[in-house]
C-alpha cells in the first residue's frame, strides 16, 4: 500500500518561529511536492523537487524554503512564521507524468 | 495557476441516487486522476486513468478518460452518506514541460439520508 506520511497532523506556532514540516514517501518516487490549501483558493504549489537536492519554486514560494537530502524525504521550512501562513499543508509524491499521492496534511496555526 | 474546469460546483442528492461530475480542459492530458477529500484530511486517490477512452471502476465509482483527451467523467452509483466530501480531478501538466499537476476546482457532494 502506497504511503506518504507527514510529521505532524496539527501544529501551533508563534509568529517569528522557525517551523519544519517533514514528509516521507515509501514509493521510491522521484518527484515530491508541497502545497498549501486554503478555503476558496484550492491547492497552491509552494515548491517541488524532481530529484535529491533539486528543487523548483511553485506558484507561492515566498516565505518558504525546502530541503531534499534523501529521495524519500522532503522538508518544508518556514523561516519566520507569520499569521498569513496559517493553513493546511499537503505533501505529495509522484513518478513523472503518473499518479500523485498525497499525505494526510498538516494543519498549521500561527498565533 | 491554471485550473481545470469542473462541474457541478456542488451537489445535494438523496441517498441511493447516482452522481455524475465532469472535468474539462483546454489542453490535452495524458493522465487523469480523481481524488476525494474529506474535511481536515489529505486528498485520497480514487481512480487513475492513463489512456484515451479508458473506462475504469473502483467499487461504486466509475471514471472515463475522454476520447479527445480534454475531459474526464466520474460517476458514483447508489450514493451513501459516507460519499460526502469534495471530489476533484487532476492531471500532470505535461504541455508545459514541467512536473507540475493541474487541479480542478472541485465538486462538493452532500448526501441527504
Amino acid at each position: 500500500d502506497v504511503k506518504v506520511t507527514q510529521s505532524s497532523r496539527y501544529l501551533v506556532k508563534r509568529t517569528g518561529e522557525k517551523v519544519f514540516l517533514e514528509c516521507v514517501q515509501d514509493m521510491d518516487h522521484e518527484n515530491m511536492f508541497w502545497y498549501r490549501q486554503d478555503p476558496g483558493l484550492g491547492l497552491r504549489l509552494i515548491y517541488f523537487s524532481y530529484d535529491v537536492k533539486m528543487k523548483e519554486k511553485g506558484d507561492i514560494p515566498e516565505g518558504y524554503s525546502v530541503s531534499r537530502e534523501k529521495k524519500e524525504r522532503f522538508s518544508l521550512i518556514l523561516e519566520s512564521a507569520s499569521t498569513n501562513q496559517t493553513s493546511m499543508y499537503l505533501c505529495a509524491s509522484s513518478t513523472t507524468g503518473k499518479t500523485q499521492y498525497f499525505g494526510p496534511g498538516t494543519r498549521l496555526l500561527v498565533l | 495557476g491554471q485550473q481545470l474546469n469542473q462541474s457541478p460546483q456542488s451537489m445535494f442528492i438523496q441517498e441511493g441516487e447516482d452522481v455524475s461530475m465532469n472535468c474539462t480542459s483546454s489542453s490535452i492530458f495524458n493522465t487523469w486522476l480523481w481524488y476525494k477529500q474529506e474535511p481536515g484530511e489529505g486528498p485520497v486517490l480514487l481512480i487513475a486513468l492513463y489512456k484515451a477512452g479508458e473506462l475504469t471502476s473502483n467499487g461504486r465509482l466509475t471514471a472515463q478518460f475522454g476520447i479527445t483527451r480534454k475531459d474526464s467523467f466520474l460517476n458514483i452509483s447508489a450514493s451513501i452518506p459516507s460519499d460526502v466530501g469534495i471530489y476533484f480531478c487532476a492531471g500532470p501538466d505535461v504541455t508545459s514541460g514541467t512536473y507540475k499537476y493541474i487541479f480542478g476546482t472541485g465538486t462538493r457532494l452532500k448526501v441527504l439520508a
